[in-house]
């Protein structure tokens, strides 16, 4: 199993922005595949999965309304998306394959999103 | 939403030291308590799930113990590559949550 995530963005308050997260060895359609918060020096926080299958989608209430998760099976991709950055979303955002939909088995190395004026 | 605390928030050991970090969460969960590693720049690692069960390529000197609300991981014999902060994570409901992890330095 591996995950590879895309690289690092620097935007500005009020812009969007669009991460990805393209996995391998493994039925992509299968298994749940989510996204996971690490602010600067802070813990983990679980934002929601997403079942690439039916594109069934849980969100955690901490980030409903605020992000999109999505995915496209014709590249074994998955997305996580605002419409409208804050400077609170400067974080580094880790995928991570769900064994099922509450348990992230396998690990993508971390994108860092920066939102600064 | 099930909140995870775990103890202590940082300890301090030496090589072949036994360490013991616990995780107590708010609501019984059964076994449902899973633990990461983390390494500073990494991403996490899952190392033990269904709170005592080794995943694939784990070492034996981890492992993990507790059921309904008190839980623990055991470093037995730590090595120089087991430096890094821990976190438990429960998956007995959505929303996910994890605790606030345990950093173990020299």
């Amino acid at each position: 199993v591996q995950l590879v995530q895309s690289g690092a963005e620097v935007k500005e308050p009020g812009e969007s922005l669009k991460i990805s997260c393209k996995a391998s060895g493994y039925t992509f359609r299968t298994y749940w595949i989510g996204w996971v918060r690490q602010m600067p020096g802070k813990g983990l926080e679980w934002m929601g999965v997403i079942f690439p299958g039916d594109s069934e989608t849980r969100y955690s209430p901490s980030f409903q309304g605020h992000v999109t998760i999505s995915a496209d099976t014709s590249s074994s991709t998955t997305f996580l998306q605002w419409t409208s950055l804050r400077a609170s979303d400067s974080a580094t955002y880790f995928c991570a394959r769900h064994k099922h939909s509450t348990l992230p088995d396998y690990w993508g190395q971390g994108s860092l999103v920066a939102v600064t004026s | 939403d099930i909140q995870l605390t775990q103890s202590p928030s940082s300890l301090s050991a030496s090589l072949g030291d036994r360490v013991t970090i616990t995780c107590r969460a708010s609501l019984p969960i059964n076994n449902l308590l899973n633990w990461h590693q983390q390494k500073p720049g990494k991403a996490p690692r899952l190392l033990i799930h269904a709170a005592s069960l080794l995943y694939t390529g784990v070492p034996s000197r981890f492992s993990g113990s507790g059921s309904g609300t008190d839980f623990t991981l055991t470093i037995s014999g730590l090595q120089s590559e087991d430096f890094a902060t821990y976190f438990c994570q429960q998956s007995a409901s959505s929303p996910v949550t994890f605790g606030q992890g345990t950093k173990v330095d020299i």
